[in-house]
């Protein structure tokens, strides 16, 4: 079953602003993922926050995470055109690797 | 950085046939491989998790008949769709975790976009 839930399920920006996604999930968790998924592509490792953390950044990324709320969020800053794409977060709990995705949301940038 | 390989990344298969997947990393031993299946606009799915030498897990409501699972070696695992139905047409992801069992991060594959007519 899907553990996390993001909104919105799709965001249309211009070029230049600012893109970002919520990821809600339910149960405890280790960490949190974000992943990128071009159109029919594989998946491509964006970032990882893990439970004792609550914001993370990697270049024009952005991630905090609130284990009180259960959420986290993904910030794009000054979007690009390549940026478009699905981003999911994904959840692991336990000490097993299997990870759980939420449902996704699908970014579309426009030059 | 650790590399996932999928082979075939498309296959096209009639109904009734059987079609193997092949999951490869590259350079990492993998104890532990993921498969899940994604159909379009949605999300992916767990369908089981391979582990070396023993059997899959399978998640609820996959069927393992359906779906072979063989993880022969430290870098291989394969999966077996038999006798596939239009219905199964789906992209295939798998991924693969470093020995350990403390990685949190998996390493994905391409993916094979299965079409069965």
């Amino acid at each position: 079953s899907q553990q996390g839930e993001e909104d919105p399920q799709a965001l249309s920006i211009q070029e230049g602003e600012n893109a970002t996604m919520n990821c809600s999930y339910k149960t405890s968790i280790n960490n949190l993922q974000w992943y990128r998924q071009n159109s029919g592509r594989g998946l491509v490792h964006l970032i990882l926050i893990r439970s004792n953390e609550r914001e993370k950044h990697s270049g024009r990324l952005r991630v905090t995470l609130d284990t009180s709320k259960k959420s986290s969020s993904l910030l794009i800053t000054a979007s690009r055109a390549a940026d478009t794409a699905s981003y999911f977060c994904a959840t692991s709990s336990g000490g097993y690797q299997k990870v759980t995705f939420g449902t996704g949301t699908k970014l579309q940038v426009i030059p | 950085g650790a590399v996932v390989s999928q082979h075939p990344s498309r296959v096209i298969c009639k109904s009734g046939t059987s079609v193997k997947i092949e999951c490869r990393s590259l350079d990492f031993q993998a104890t532990t491989m993921f498969w899940y299946r994604q159909f379009p606009k949605q999300s992916l799915m767990l369908m089981a998790t391979s582990n070396e030498g023993s059997k899959a897990t399978y998640e609820q409501g996959v069927e393992k008949d359906k779906f072979l699972i063989n993880h022969a070696s430290l870098t291989l695992s394969t999966l077996t769709v038999t006798s596939a139905h239009p219905e199964d047409s789906s992209f295939y992801i798998c991924s693969a975790g470093t020995s350990g069992g403390a990685t949190d991060t998996q390493y994905f594959g391409p993916g094979t976009r299965l079409t069965v007519l």
